[in-house]
């Protein structure tokens, strides 16, 4: 079965510290995609970066980096000097190659930057 | 603007009214997708859509959720006879590709904030 965790419900951090958010996944599939999304207070979901499961290369853009890692099942983001705009809900999600059409989700991690 | 627009951004119904939720999806996407989103939570899958056809419908949570998309453009997310676990936010979400989710990059509107009382 598919599955997304993110065990960190709330996190908080003073402006310019770095974060890192956690993601597991679950999925028996051998093909798959990850996403992170970021929701902000005006609800809409944000796009972040998507990731097949045949490239493990981390990713940088900017103060955002993503460190894939398939034998932890473990697909974690980290916010480098974050800023008060970086405060939001982060969503993990996965989607499977085959069959279903579901987008699956974690039940996200709300960041707060203190200024 | 480009996005995925949603409309009404809130509504408040009465128990046993019958809601409708409209979806405009960014021009030229075929995929139409329709998530749940109760507070606290993260989004889950009701519908998909590819153009005018509703491909899966397997999270849709009862009968009293249908939607449509009968031109293959907008598309209608309706609740009959409300009830107050129907209170969530309703996202609906477009892709370019008409291969479902898989590994498409998928664009939501800001949702439909629903509340039943």
């Amino acid at each position: 079965a598919q599955k997304v965790t993110q065990a960190q419900t709330e996190i908080s951090v003073v402006e310019k510290e770095d974060v890192t958010l956690d993601c597991v996944y679950e999925t028996r599939d051998t093909t798959y995609y990850l996403f992170w999304y970021k929701q902000p207070p005006s609800g809409e979901l944000v796009f972040l970066i998507r990731r097949n499961s045949f490239d493990e290369q981390n990713e940088i853009s900017g103060r955002y980096s993503w460190n894939f890692q398939k034998s932890t099942s473990s697909f974690n983001f980290t916010i480098t000097a974050s800023q008060v705009v970086d405060s939001a809900v982060y969503f993990c999600a996965l989607s499977e190659a085959t069959g279903a059409n579901n987008l699956f989700f974690g039940t996200g991690t709300r960041l707060t930057v203190i200024p | 603007g480009a996005g995925v627009s949603q409309s009404p951004r809130y509504k408040v119904a009465k128990r046993g009214q019958d809601v409708a939720l409209r979806c405009d999806p960014i021009s030229g996407h075929v995929s139409l997708f329709w998530y749940q989103q109760a507070l606290g939570q993260g989004p889950e899958f009701l519908t998909y859509f590819q153009n005018e056809a509703q491909l899966d419908k397997s999270g849709l949570p009862s009968d009293r959720f249908f939607a449509e998309r009968p031109e293959g453009s907008v598309s209608t997310l309706k609740i009959q006879r409300t009830q107050q676990e129907d209170s969530a936010v309703y996202l609906c979400a477009s892709s370019l590709s008409g291969t479902g989710h898989s590994g498409n990059t998928i664009y939501f509107g800001e949702g439909s904030w629903l509340t039943v009382v």
